[in-house]
């Protein structure tokens, strides 16, 4: 089955500043990258996501880039504020509904 | 209310009782899934539900049973758990359907405490 690994498990940034979070996969057939943000005692909401056809999406402060001949994917913020304080978690799924996530990245943005 | 809800949000219960957790979602999706969140733990999938049809058990206990009445409920009955089955159980929905996958959308979660 899938695995995804990410990294790190935490991130601490100066407001402003940006945050990366980096995951790998291990199976080549997965054309389906998301990224989900889950805020403390909420439930995880998407906030970007990617398909094997393009290389990278952005949404304002929020891009994803994938390499898929390295099979890994990342996740940018710019010009982080305090709201963007969560944990993060990318997933990697092929054409069979099931999602495989990372453990997870827990960013802090200070003030 | 709209979306993806989850009764009860938070439960208490002893290893010999049956309890059961309930979802409903408000999309019009037709894929329905249930995941497992502990600690410092990547989300565990559990199950998945494609038009009421299970097409996922992922190696799950039988102490979790799970049921899909129509696509927009599922229920996941618990009997004779164990205290490291506590965590957040989280379900999900997405349109489902074709080979595509797509954006699931996650309800709150139930809170499940095994004493």
């Amino acid at each position: 089955g899938e695995n995804v690994e990410q990294h790190p498990s935490t991130l601490s940034v100066q407001e402003g500043d940006s945050a990366v979070i980096k995951c790998t996969y291990s199976d080549s057939a997965s054309n389906y990258f998301p990224w989900y943000k889950q805020e403390l005692g909420k439930r995880p909401q998407l906030i970007i996501d990617i398909r094997s056809n393009v290389g990278e999406k952005k949404d304002q402060r929020i891009a994803v880039t994938l390499n898929k001949t390295a099979k890994h994917f990342s996740l940018h913020i710019t010009e982080t504020q305090p709201e963007d304080s969560a944990v993060y978690f990318c997933a990697a799924s092929g054409d069979d509904y099931k999602l495989s996530f990372g453990a997870g990245t827990t960013v802090t943005v200070r003030a | 209310e709209t979306g993806v809800t989850q009764t009860p949000r938070h439960l208490v219960m002893g290893m010999t009782n049956k309890k059961s957790l309930k979802c409903e979602q408000h999309l019009g999706h037709n894929a329905m899934y249930w995941y497992k969140q502990s600690a410092k733990k990547p989300l565990e999938l559990m199950f998945v539900y494609n038009f009421k049809e299970q097409t996922e058990n992922n190696s799950v206990p039988s102490r979790f049973s799970p049921e899909c009445p129509n696509s927009s409920h599922l229920f996941l009955h618990l009997h004779t758990l164990q205290p490291e089955d506590s965590a957040l159980y989280l379900c999900a929905s997405s349109r489902g359907g074709g080979r595509v996958v797509d954006e699931q959308f996650f309800g709150p979660g139930t809170r499940l405490t095994v004493l």
